[in-house]
């Protein structure tokens, strides 16, 4: 039971180029998450999926993109990089009450 | 996220007892948590209260919910170097359980 998983770990992007984050949960998890993590910010959310086939926005979704097609996967996607995305990505997963936060994944747009 | 406040340091001495403080907004807030994050890591939770509960104690943990004034504390005795990390403070929203943080209080155990 590897909990939840992030890949990759490490992103080093230019402005404008797209890549996808992929996150994992083996948990059967219905509700999932993706935040970012600034220095001296708590947290923040950016997208959120309720289960399998559902998205909704969250806090800071401008320059996001998310999809959940199939249950265990929640991908985000930035399609052009801006400097103000490097930040650290972190994915979690809700059991009933408690989230489930993976190892989080650190991209840096040059 | 800036609706969920807290202290950003804290110093103990190791083996004295280290009180954490959060202060929320959102009075219709169900449940509201405590992780832990360290250097380089994802987030730990450590535990939660229900927004109907005053106190909560696990091990060397204690929680003390205020809801009247919104104050939210995590108690943590016989405090070790190993408890040295940043603790986030965090408040439910809604029926996704959307989480509200705070900025996060860094922890410093010292001899």
């Amino acid at each position: 039971n590897a909990g939840v998983t992030q890949t990759p770990k490490f992103r080093v992007l230019k402005t404008g180029q797209s890549m996808t984050l992929l996150c994992a949960q083996d948990m059967n998890h219905e509700y999932m998450y993706w935040y970012r993590q600034d220095p001296g910010m708590g947290l923040r959310l950016i997208h959120y999926s309720v289960g399998e086939g559902t998205t909704a926005k969250g806090e800071v979704p401008d320059g996001y993109n998310v999809s959940r097609l199939k249950k265990q996967n929640f991908l985000l996607g930035l399609e052009s990089a801006a400097p103000s995305q490097t930040s650290v990505y972190f994915c979690a997963s809700r059991s009933s009450y408690e989230q489930y936060f993976g190892p989080g994944t650190r991209l840096t747009v040059t | 996220g800036e609706d969920v406040e807290q202290s950003l340091f804290l110093s103990v001495r190791e083996g004295d007892s280290s009180v954490i403080n959060c202060t929320y907004t959102d009075s219709s807030s169900t449940y509201l948590y405590w992780y832990k994050q360290e250097p380089g890591a994802g987030l730990q939770l450590l535990t939660y209260i229900f927004s109907n509960m005053d106190m909560k104690q696990d091990q060397r943990l204690t929680v003390l919910l205020n809801k009247k004034d919104k104050h939210l504390s995590l108690r943590i005795a016989d405090t070790q170097t190993g408890d040295s990390a940043i603790y986030f403070c965090a408040e439910a929203r809604g029926g996704y359980n959307k989480l509200i943080f705070g900025a996060g209080t860094r922890l410093a155990v010292h001899p």
